[in-house]
């Protein structure tokens, strides 16, 4: 497959520890954010989002809190599995005249051994 | 339901040609985006479209165009292609719920381009 991304800040975990991802974000005034997750050689896929009015949201194996304060975002992945490696992507949306656009982070790279 | 579809997966260009790459959705998304990713970048946004007969520059439009004559297409043009514009180009659309939230941004698989 190609690489997403070279140099990339990459987690190795052990298949069925718990993985968390981190994400810092750039503006104070974003109101919405997602991660994505993107395998060798396919597009990003939606994992979880979260707006900015709450701190925490759980998905399917999947949590992302989000601590604005520090504007900080997690991923936090339960029981990680082999199938789960890939590049983590966060995002954040920057309301700009009217219309929304995000922003993307640069992406962390996820191998689980098993 | 297909979701979002990109033409052509794979295309090699000279320096100089032109090309049009096209993303297609049925999920009758308002909002469609056009991406490149290179390695140690991200994602950067190159132009997108907040409805049919709409378009605005992104963070790297220089040497794209794009169109959008039907709400469920949306065009990337590239005029005289160089080998700066080798990258993959993703596309992407999203609703807009009243109040102007935008939502999830739905990819497709990619158009992996080089230019020679």
């Amino acid at each position: 497959g190609e690489s997403v991304g070279l140099h990339l800040p990459t987690l190795s975990v052990q298949e069925g520890d718990n993985s968390i991802i981190n994400c810092a974000y750039s503006n104070s005034a974003s109101d919405y954010f997602i991660w994505y997750k993107q395998e060798s050689g396919k597009g990003p896929q939606f994992i979880i989002d979260i707006r900015s009015n709450m701190d925490k949201r759980q998905g399917q194996r999947v949590t992302v809190l989000l601590n604005k304060t520090v504007k900080h975002l997690s991923l936090q992945i339960a029981a990680t599995q082999p199938g789960d490696s890939a590049v983590y992507f966060c995002a954040e949306n920057l309301p700009n005249s009217g219309y929304s656009t995000l922003t993307f982070g640069k992406g962390t790279m996820l191998l689980v051994s098993p | 339901n297909a979701g979002v579809t990109q033409t052509p997966k794979f295309r090699v260009l000279k320096t100089g040609q032109s090309m049009t790459l096209l993303c297609a959705q049925d999920m009758n998304h308002e909002y469609m985006y056009w991406y490149r990713q290179d390695p140690g970048m991200g994602l950067r946004l190159i132009h997108y479209s907040v409805g049919e007969g709409t378009t605005a520059k992104g963070e790297v439009p220089d040497g794209y165009n794009v169109s959008r004559l039907k709400k469920q297409n949306f065009l990337l043009g590239l005029e005289s292609a160089a080998p700066s514009q080798t990258s993959v180009y993703f596309c992407a659309s999203s609703y807009l719920f009243s109040g102007g939230y935008q939502e999830t941004q739905y990819f497709g698989p990619g158009t992996r381009l080089l230019v020679l």
